[in-house]
């Protein structure tokens, strides 16, 4: 069984969509991420979620909003695309909020906006 | 502020040979230090974490990691490489000062291991 999981594995679409990502995670963790990988690899924190409560929102627009129906799903929609938001998006877990605790990644989804 | 830096964007190393991946970090508070490896199309996997007593940490896939307080350093290391150790390695850190529950990672290196 994957651990975490997020779907589309690969999503293409045009200027001005709208799109969901998906995650999924089995450990039974109560910390979910969504990170953001650009085309040079750096990685970068969006979001935190803590038994679905709000715990980071690095300074992302508006247009990428979070929503966590229950500690175990973390999804992100994202309106009005850019061309800008072509990247690698990654949904994590980790066990919770402390600082000595890893974080488990999904496969990734490839965004690509055209 | 937290900050870590990989310094190299690029390791080569020849199969059978030791490695190191260097990694320097800065924290507030007391430092919580990880390494994570990506293999191509593939999401982040832990191999190793230091948090406190013993300063060399082993951890996944015979890597290894040295804490280095006085130099602020944890890098990552392995006796004898592997053409299938090549992938990208990150460098991250949290700390229990002012660093909230975020993690920082470092820009990434890159190791080839040649055959």
């Amino acid at each position: 069984d994957t651990a975490v999981s997020q779907t589309p594995k690969y999503l293409v679409t045009q200027m001005g969509n709208d799109k969901s990502i998906k995650c999924e995670q089995n450990l039974g963790h109560d910390t979910m991420y969504w990170y953001k990988q650009d085309s040079k690899k750096f990685l970068k924190i969006m979001f935190s979620y803590n038994n679905k409560e709000l715990i980071i929102n690095e300074t992302v627009p508006n247009r990428f909003s979070p929503k966590s129906p229950d500690k175990a799903h973390l999804n992100l929609h994202i309106n009005s695309l850019e061309l800008g938001d072509s990247a690698v998006y990654f949904c994590a877990s980790s066990q919770d909020l402390g600082a000595n605790t890893e974080a488990f990644f999904g496969q990734g989804t490839r965004l690509t906006v055209v | 502020a937290q900050s870590v830096a990989q310094p190299e964007d690029q390791v080569n190393v020849a199969e059978g040979n030791p490695l190191t991946v260097k990694c320097t970090y800065s924290v507030s508070g007391n430092p919580y230090l990880f390494w994570y490896v990506q293999y191509p199309n593939r999401g982040l996997q832990f191999l190793l974490k230091y948090i406190t007593g013993d300063n060399l940490v082993k951890g996944s896939y015979g890597f290894e990691a040295e804490f280095n307080k006085s130099q602020t350093s944890f890098h990552l290391k392995k006796p004898s490489a592997l053409v299938s150790d090549s992938a990208l390695y990150f460098c991250a850190v949290r700390d229990d000062g002012n660093g909230g529950f975020k993690t920082i990672f470092g820009a990434g290196t890159r190791l080839f291991v040649k055959a």
